[in-house]
């Protein structure tokens, strides 16, 4: 079956660099979510998004930006990266804002920064 | 606000029965997950519960959950090597913006042969 595939597994970038991540959901699913865990934590919420509009917002910071596209695909931008940026940033997608319960995560896309 | 709260590590022999507990605050969850995630892995959707549900077994996995404890566990029977992994507790509920879904800490679950 599909899952979500996020794209690239893993990117290395230098501080006051700038990185973008892509989410592709499950087909049929029009909900994504982002979400970045640091080393040895569990994975914080940062945005999400309903057919194709923000529809909560975590602990985003103002550098990092989102959007979903006409396709559902999602992308996280990522802009004067710092060191504390260095994480594993998963995205999930469901189905209607999560109402039958199922969210499913990527494998998640490493960010290094160097 | 919201919590989910684990113990951080638990350790079982192979063969033995793990159960892994977890304790939330929100009374409004509406799903309670557990995840699965192995080294430098993602996050594996292990099974989930309805909160009007008190048991939802699946093979090897028993879920319990004591809504009035606000108290979700989660047994491993016939634990395996391969069960070595963390195991995240998540509640979902509901919000202005659809259902919002937090994480507990995660437990570190080693299994010896």
């Amino acid at each position: 079956a599909a899952g979500v595939i996020q794209s690239p597994r893993h990117l290395i970038k230098e501080k006051r660099e700038t990185a973008t991540l892509k989410c592709y959901p499950i087909p049929r699913h029009d909900t994504v979510y982002w979400y970045q865990q640091g080393p040895g934590q569990d994975p914080q919420f940062l945005i999400s998004f309903y057919e194709k509009m923000q529809s909560d917002k975590g602990s985003i910071p103002d550098r990092f930006s989102a959007q979903q596209f006409s396709d559902y695909h999602s992308e996280l931008n990522m802009s004067s990266l710092e060191l504390g940026d260095s994480a594993l940033y998963f995205c999930a997608s469901s189905w209607d804002r999560g109402k039958t319960g199922e969210l499913f995560f990527g494998e998640g896309s490493r960010l290094t920064v160097l | 606000g919201e919590d989910v709260e684990q113990s951080l590590f638990l350790s079982v022999r192979e063969g033995d029965s793990s159960v892994i507990n977890c304790t939330y605050t929100d009374s409004s969850s509406t799903y309670l997950y557990w995840y699965k995630q192995e080294p430098g892995a993602g996050l594996q959707l292990l099974t989930y519960i309805f909160s009007n549900m008190d048991m939802k077994q699946d093979q090897r996995l028993t879920v319990l959950l004591n809504k009035k404890d606000k108290h979700l566990s989660l047994r491993i029977a016939d634990t395996q090597t391969g069960d070595s992994a963390i195991y995240f507790c998540a509640e979902s509920y509901s919000n202005t913006g659809g259902f919002k879904t937090i994480f507990g800490a995660g437990t570190r679950l080693f299994v010896k042969a």
